[in-house]
């Protein structure tokens, strides 16, 4: 096991709501990115979060928002939810910001638009 | 052009072959290279990380041509238990995580 947590493991939304992911970090890591994998893709970056600022994002829109706190977990945040966000959200810790050292991934949250 | 391309699968092989898996990179300013193994409904782990003078892990072989941009794995001597999908990961444009779509390996008795 990774150390790695993530709450829920699993989600159904409808279009239009919102939803909150959660995630814990390894004992000792102060960077957490999130990922956004589709079925069948690989996983896709959406931002990552170095004490408690963004650093980095990816080709994602606004309505996708984080937060980091104090003792680094970590939440993913989604406004006005759409089909197409349906996948597996994953966050991953680790102690360089520079992707030099392992990402070490949580379970992630399987999460459903209907 | 995608970031990160790998070999399109599923390769499926008998126990005991050597199978190899290529990925080429868009980004020639990449730094770091990883390949990460997931297996059917869980997360990614790392397997190896790919260093420019290649190396090795067991039965695992990875190399790395700058020039080609180029990343490859070879596995040796297959095992069920190596049954998974197998993600090329490069260090992309705006120190950025990119994972490649990923290759499906399934080992056969």
């Amino acid at each position: 096991e990774t150390g790695v947590t993530q709450s829920p493991t699993h989600l159904i939304k409808t279009r239009g709501q919102q939803v909150t992911l959660r995630c814990s970090s390894q004992s000792g890591h102060n960077t957490v990115s999130w990922y956004q994998q589709a079925l069948g893709q690989g996983p896709q970056f959406i931002f990552q979060y170095y004490r408690e600022e963004e650093n980095g994002r990816g080709n994602f829109p606004p309505r996708f928002s984080g937060l980091q706190f104090p003792n680094y977990s970590s939440e993913l945040n989604v406004n006005a939810l759409e089909l197409d966000d349906s996948a597996l959200y994953l966050c991953a810790s680790s102690t360089s910001v520079d992707f030099q050292e392992t990402q070490y991934f949580g379970p992630g949250t399987r999460l459903l638009v209907l | 052009r995608k970031e990160v391309e790998q070999d399109p699968g599923p390769f499926n092989v008998p126990e005991g072959a050597t199978v190899a898996f290529n990925c080429t990179y868009s980004n020639s300013a990449s730094q770091s290279f990883f390949w990460y193994r997931q297996d059917c409904r869980k997360e990614p782990k790392l397997l190896m990380s790919v260093y420019s003078s290649g190396n090795e892990d067991g039965r695992f072989t990875a190399q790395l041509n700058r020039a080609s941009q180029y990343i490859s794995l070879l596995i040796r001597d297959s095992k069920l238990s190596d049954s998974a999908t197998y993600l090329c990961v490069v260090n992309g444009y705006g120190n950025k995580l990119v994972f490649g779509a990923g290759t499906i390996l399934r080992v056969k008795s």
